[in-house]
């Protein structure tokens, strides 16, 4: 079964705007982390943020935020002040603690236009 | 801060060639993730190791085997190679129960011709 669900294969947004990417999970293990990765069309998968599962507040990386909604699992990336250089593919990943495994969901690619 | 290493960063070969990939973990990293990703796809797991044992297998063919050694490497290994098999590789370590720490090196990029 999937475990990591993004459903939009791409994203449109003006430069400056933010924009909310998707992804939902599913998973039964208490303890499980989520994580979001840029991947430029260089290849390399940059980490942008992280969320426990356990943690109170929404995580935050400068313009980068997770709008973590845990019981609807899902974690939603919000960048906001859109670059150009934004510009790529982002995944979604979760990571269980009890099985030690990191999924991926299918990736949304993302452009910001001038 | 050192990161993850992947060599080599590109690789040609031939049909039915071998080929090995490495990947060297950030130092005190336990566990080693691999992962294949074709043109267009998202990465799709292929093999864990934690502390030299493998601990989870994904999608992983037959015609490929890996380890991971005393010093925490791994290696990938890959027989028999298929035009399919042409892909971006990644790499990621992670210490063991510390959720947040996941980090993926450069990729090795194959092209079997």
């Amino acid at each position: 079964a999937q475990k990591i669900t993004q459903t939009q294969p791409g994203m449109f947004v003006q430069e400056k705007e933010a924009v909310t990417l998707d992804c939902t999970y599913d998973t039964s293990d208490p303890s499980y982390g989520l994580f979001w990765y840029k991947q430029p069309s260089s290849g390399e998968m940059i980490f942008l943020i992280y969320q426990g599962s356990y943690d109170q507040q929404n995580a935050t990386e400068g313009r980068y935020s997770l709008n973590f909604q845990k019981a609807r699992k899902s974690a939603n990336l919000v960048i906001s002040a859109s670059q150009l250089g934004d510009s790529a593919m982002y995944f979604c990943a979760m990571r269980e603690k009890n099985n030690n495994d990191m999924r991926f969901g299918a990736g949304t690619r993302l452009t910001v236009k001038p | 801060a050192a990161g993850v290493i992947q060599s080599p960063r590109h690789l040609i070969k031939e049909k039915r060639e071998t080929a090995t990939l490495k990947c060297y973990p950030i130092p005190r990293h336990d566990t080693v993730y691999w992962y294949q990703q074709g043109p267009g796809q998202d990465p799709q797991f292929l093999i864990s190791f934690y502390e030299k044992m493998q601990s989870d297998k994904g999608s992983i063919p037959d015609r490929f085997s890996a380890q991971q050694f005393s010093d925490y490497h791994s290696e990938l290994n890959m027989s028999s190679l298929e035009l399919g098999d042409s892909a971006l590789y990644f790499c990621a370590s992670s210490p063991r129960g510390r959720l947040a720490e996941a980090f993926f090196g450069q990729g090795t990029r194959l092209t079997v011709v």
